[in-house]
C-alpha cells in the first residue's frame, strides 16, 4: 500500500462541474502539499496545509490530520484546469534532521467544455 | 526573476554515457530539490539541499547517481553510466524561508526529458 493514495486516477467532467480529488496518507505529516502539472509538464505549488482550510479563488483545499486526508476542490470548472494535480506529503522530522517528501501518484483532471 | 531554470530542456545518451542534468534555483532560494518522474512511478524526491548542503540523498536509486551544489546559484545531478531505465523527466524545485514545510511557494523548473538507448 502506498503512504500516500490519491482518488480518483482519472476524472472527466463538464464545464462549470464542482470537482473533488482526494488524499490520504498513512504516515505522520507536517504538511501537505497540493501541485498542479499542466499538460505541457510545468509544476505549480497551489497550496501548503498544515490545518484547516484554505482558499486561492476557485480552489479550495482541506486537510483533516485526525483522519490523514485532504481533499481539493474546484468550483465553477472550466476547461484551463485541465492537468494532473498531485498530492505530497511532508513528513515528520527524522532524527537526522531530514523531512521526507512523499507523492501521491497524482490525478488526471478533464475538464469538457 | 526568471524562475528555476533547468538545462538541458531535452537530452538523448547512449547506455553507458555519462549524463549532467544543470539547474540555476531562484536567487534567494535557500532550498533546492531535485525530482524524477516516470508514468510507472509518479513523481519521486531524490535528493536535496539547504544552503548548498545535502540534507535527504535517500531517495538517490543507486551510486550512479550524484548531485552536487558547489554554490548557491547552481546544483548538478549526474548519472554514469546511464542506463535505459534511467529514463524521466527530471525536475529541479527551489524555495524558500523555512523549506518546503513551511513556506506555500514552491517553484519548479521546466524539467530535463532524458531518454537513454
Amino acid at each position: 500500500k502506498n503512504e500516500v493514495e490519491q482518488s480518483p486516477q482519472n476524472l472527466t467532467a463538464q464545464e462549470g462541474e464542482f470537482i473533488t480529488i482526494n488524499c490520504s496518507y498513512s504516515v505522520g505529516i507536517s504538511a501537505l502539499h497540493w501541485l498542479q502539472q499542466h499538460p505541457g509538464g510545468g509544476i505549480v505549488s497551489l497550496f501548503m496545509l498544515s490545518s484547516g482550510k484554505k482558499k486561492h479563488g476557485r480552489l479550495i483545499a482541506t486537510i483533516n490530520i485526525q483522519e490523514k486526508h485532504s481533499s481539493l476542490h474546484i468550483t465553477a470548472s472550466h476547461p484551463r484546469d485541465s492537468a494532473v494535480y498531485i498530492c505530497a506529503v511532508l513528513g515528520a522530522w527524522t532524527i537526522q534532521g531530514a523531512q521526507k517528501l512523499v507523492f501521491g501518484q497524482g490525478t488526471r483532471l478533464t475538464i469538457n467544455p | 526573476d526568471a524562475g528555476v531554470i533547468q538545462s538541458p530542456r531535452h537530452e538523448v545518451t547512449e547506455m553507458g554515457q555519462e549524463v549532467t542534468l544543470r539547474c540555476k534555483p531562484i536567487s534567494g532560494h535557500d532550498y533546492l530539490f531535485w525530482y524524477r518522474q516516470t508514468m510507472m512511478r509518479g513523481l519521486e524526491l531524490l535528493i536535496y539541499f539547504n544552503n548548498n548542503v545535502p540534507i535527504d540523498d535517500s531517495g538517490m536509486p543507486e551510486d550512479r547517481f550524484s548531485a552536487k551544489m558547489p554554490n548557491a546559484s547552481f546544483s548538478t545531478l549526474k548519472i554514469q553510466p546511464s542506463e535505459p531505465r534511467d529514463s524521466a523527466v527530471y525536475f529541479c524545485a527551489s524555495t524558500y524561508e523555512h523549506g518546503w514545510g513551511q513556506s506555500p511557494e514552491a517553484f519548479f523548473g521546466q524539467g530535463t526529458r532524458l531518454t537513454v538507448v
